[in-house]
């Protein structure tokens, strides 16, 4: 499975969009990109997934680069909730399966009021 | 909105006792998982479960724990003898399809004392 690489912090003030960068360079073609995040200890919550295309949902907008080596995750207008730990995974489904999700260190997302 | 329901929230137990750890996933959904956090670490997976028998497990999960289906609606992860290096929030997960849109729990806290 392709590693990913994230900042461990970021900053983003209230009201503005959030862009959070992922790399993953050896991501192979049936790899998807998933973004999950957390929030202060609770479990953590799927945000979106894309293959190849940009993504939006309403939560946020998931942007990937056309040779697919890295993705951003946009919230558009960041509020204090969005503060948490967010996670980039890349995975392939496998059919038959329950595959696991392995949780990196991740980015914490402070949003300043 | 449908969600992952974990009991209890906060289990306080003596080193070397049974603790069991319940899950009601999403109805509908077919691949189960728990996975555990100690404290100020990365979540860590522990077993993933589908068609009523095991897909993964890491190494985290040795003879000490198994995992239960019991009646189609609850899902289970029993710890036989608890050591203190046990004690993390536990998350169950639930997923309706081979991909990866997870949906956690809000997690039990154990502690073993």
């Amino acid at each position: 499975d392709a590693k990913t690489t994230q900042p461990p912090s970021m900053d983003c003030a209230e009201g503005r969009a959030a862009n959070l960068p992922c790399n993953h360079s050896t991501i192979s073609g049936n790899e998807y990109v998933y973004w999950y995040r957390q929030i202060h200890s609770q479990g953590p919550q799927y945000i979106i997934h894309g293959l190849k295309n940009n993504e939006t949902n309403e939560m946020a907008s998931l942007i990937i680069t056309e040779d697919r080596k890295s993705s951003t995750l946009i919230l558009p207008h960041a509020t204090l909730r969005d503060t948490a730990v967010y996670y980039c995974i890349v995975r392939a489904p496998r059919s038959g399966s329950a595959r696991q999700l392995t949780f990196g260190s991740g980015t914490q997302l402070t949003v300043l009021p | 909105e449908p969600e992952v329901t974990q009991t209890p929230s906060h289990q306080v137990t003596q080193m070397g006792q049974e603790v069991i750890l319940r899950c009601v996933p999403i109805s509908n959904h077919l691949y189960f998982y728990w996975y555990r956090q100690i404290l100020g670490q990365k979540v860590e997976f522990l077993v993933s479960f589908y068609n009523n028998e095991i897909s993964e497990k890491s190494e985290i999960f040795d003879d000490q724990f198994s995992v239960e289906r019991p009646d189609g609606s609850n899902f289970t992860l029993k710890i036989r003898s608890t050591k203190l290096e046990d004690s993390a929030m536990y998350f169950c997960a639930s997923s309706g399809s081979v991909g990866y849109e997870a949906f956690f729990g809000q997690g039990t806290r154990l502690t073993v004392v």
